[in-house]
């Protein structure tokens, strides 16, 4: 089952205007990464927030991470047109050295940025 | 491009048949990962190897699907007897190891989209 829970589910906006897009999880985690993916496209990274840190960011993008709500927002700021696509939250548990870097993801967020 | 490349990008199969697809991972990195998505879903994980060797597998992966990554280069995924709940978008994706290893992202093929008619 799907451990991340990303909200909304899908967000209209236009161009310029910010982006934030939350996700939710369930279990302790080591980190917390977040992939944008092109319609019908494999998935390109964004950003990753260990779980020690509470902000993080990269150009137009913010993340934050608050492990006592198990939860992390992504902010995009002066959004273009080029932003439109799916956005997943993936979390790598904090399980030793026996997680392997695998990911669960959420279902993710459709975001649609209108010219 | 040194990237993540997978074969082929779209397999139409018919139900019962066996397919098989390819990932070639980024040169350097030592673990390769596939996942399954389907359509309005996040990936979700199905196997995990360490150069050739299959260290986690998903429930997911029922007795039908097999994967190998035989000289812990490139890696095969082959679905036996394909069914039409098999259709969906194979990913691949690849990581190094070494370092704060526990930080690493992994990067992505575009995929392989598969339909079982």
């Amino acid at each position: 089952s799907q451990q991340g829970e990303e909200d909304p589910q899908a967000l209209s906006i236009q161009e310029g205007e910010n982006a934030t897009m939350n996700c939710s999880y369930k279990t302790s985690i080591n980190n917390l990464q977040w992939y944008r993916q092109n319609s019908g496209r494999g998935l390109v990274h964004l950003i990753l927030i260990r779980s020690n840190e509470r902000e993080k960011h990269s150009g137009r993008l913010r993340v934050t991470l608050d492990t006592s709500k198990k939860s992390s927002s992504l902010l995009i700021t002066a959004s273009r047109a080029a932003d439109t696509a799916s956005y997943f939250c993936a979390t790598r548990r904090n399980a030793g050295g026996t997680s392997y870097g695998k990911l669960t993801f959420g279902q993710g967020t459709i975001l649609t940025v209108h010219p | 491009d040194t990237g993540v490349s997978q074969d082929p990008r779209h397999k139409i199969t018919k139900r019962g048949q066996n397919v098989t697809f390819r990932c070639d991972p980024i040169s350097e990195h030592n673990r390769l990962y596939w996942y399954r998505q389907t359509l309005g879903q996040g990936p979700e994980f199905l196997t995990y190897f360490q150069n050739e060797a299959q260290l986690e597998k998903s429930r997911l992966l029922s007795d039908r699907f097999s994967a190998e990554r035989p000289k812990g280069s490139f890696s095969t995924l082959e679905i036996q007897r394909t069914e039409q709940g098999d259709s969906a978008m194979y990913l691949c994706a690849s990581s190094p190891i070494g370092g704060m290893s526990s930080y690493n992202e992994q990067f992505f093929g575009p995929g392989t989209r598969l339909t079982v008619l």
